[in-house]
């Protein structure tokens, strides 16, 4: 199936660093979803957005519809150890075909975040 | 607040075994999902129901099947077990109303297939 560009892969950084990852797709997609899976656990939804140039806030986090609906990216403020996990985006095509398809979300494979106390 | 709850945490099950994972939502969401997760794969959707009774194809259906004889209940069955089948299984929902389609999970069921 269609999958998104998500990138780093994986990243390790200390403690009060800024983190930055981005998706990107090869068509265009109506909203973009930010989730983070702790280890164990099911992914929990932490930014939604749903205009192309949307940016929003969700605490030490911001992440922005990207003006081509292409892409999005997700940073995340002065990190601290409990935001260690998987950030996966996801989002819903602008073009569907499929009566079902317009349920699907297409997702990324996963930034995995470690943080050095 | 959503709430989607998976039968099980943790399950072993024998190659060729029967197994049913079931998946309950208590928020009248019309649209429930079925997903397999594997380290470097991501999230693969395998089955999806937006309706009582009515159920599609995700991207990686064979093997599997599913029932959905109730709004809020999502079962997923394995016929016949494989070792290939042991992977970290997480079920979702969505209302049909959201256009914007997020998805709520629940926590996860670990499948081992031995």
């Amino acid at each position: 199936g269609q999958q998104l560009n998500q990138s780093p892969q994986s990243m390790f950084i200390q403690e009060g660093e800024d983190v930055s990852m981005n998706c990107t797709s090869s068509s265009i997609f109506n909203t973009w979803l930010w989730y983070k899976q702790e280890p164990g656990e099911g992914p929990v939804l932490l930014i939604a957005l749903y205009k192309a140039g949307e940016l929003t806030s969700n605490g030490r986090l911001t992440a922005q519809f990207g003006i081509t609906r292409k892409d999005s990216f997700l940073n995340i403020s002065a990190s601290i150890p409990s935001d260690v996990g998987i950030y996966f985006c996801a989002g819903r095509p602008g073009r569907i075909e499929g009566a079902g398809n317009n349920r699907k979300l297409i997702w990324g494979l996963g930034t995995s975040l470690a943080v050095n106390p | 607040d959503v709430k989607v709850t998976q039968s099980s945490r943790y399950l072993v099950k024998r190659t060729g075994e029967k197994v049913f994972l079931e998946c309950v939502q208590d928020m009248d969401h019309e649209n429930m999902f079925w997903y397999r997760q594997d380290p470097g794969l991501g999230l693969r959707l395998i089955y999806f129901s937006y309706d009582v009774k009515m159920k599609e194809k995700g991207d990686i259906p064979e093997g599997y099947s599913v029932s959905r004889e109730k709004k809020e209940r999502f079962s997923l069955i394995l016929e016949s077990a494989s070792t290939n089948q042991t992977s970290m299984y997480l079920c979702a929902s969505s209302l049909l109303g959201d256009g914007r389609g997020t998805q709520y999970f629940g926590p996860g069921t670990r499948l081992t297939v031995l």
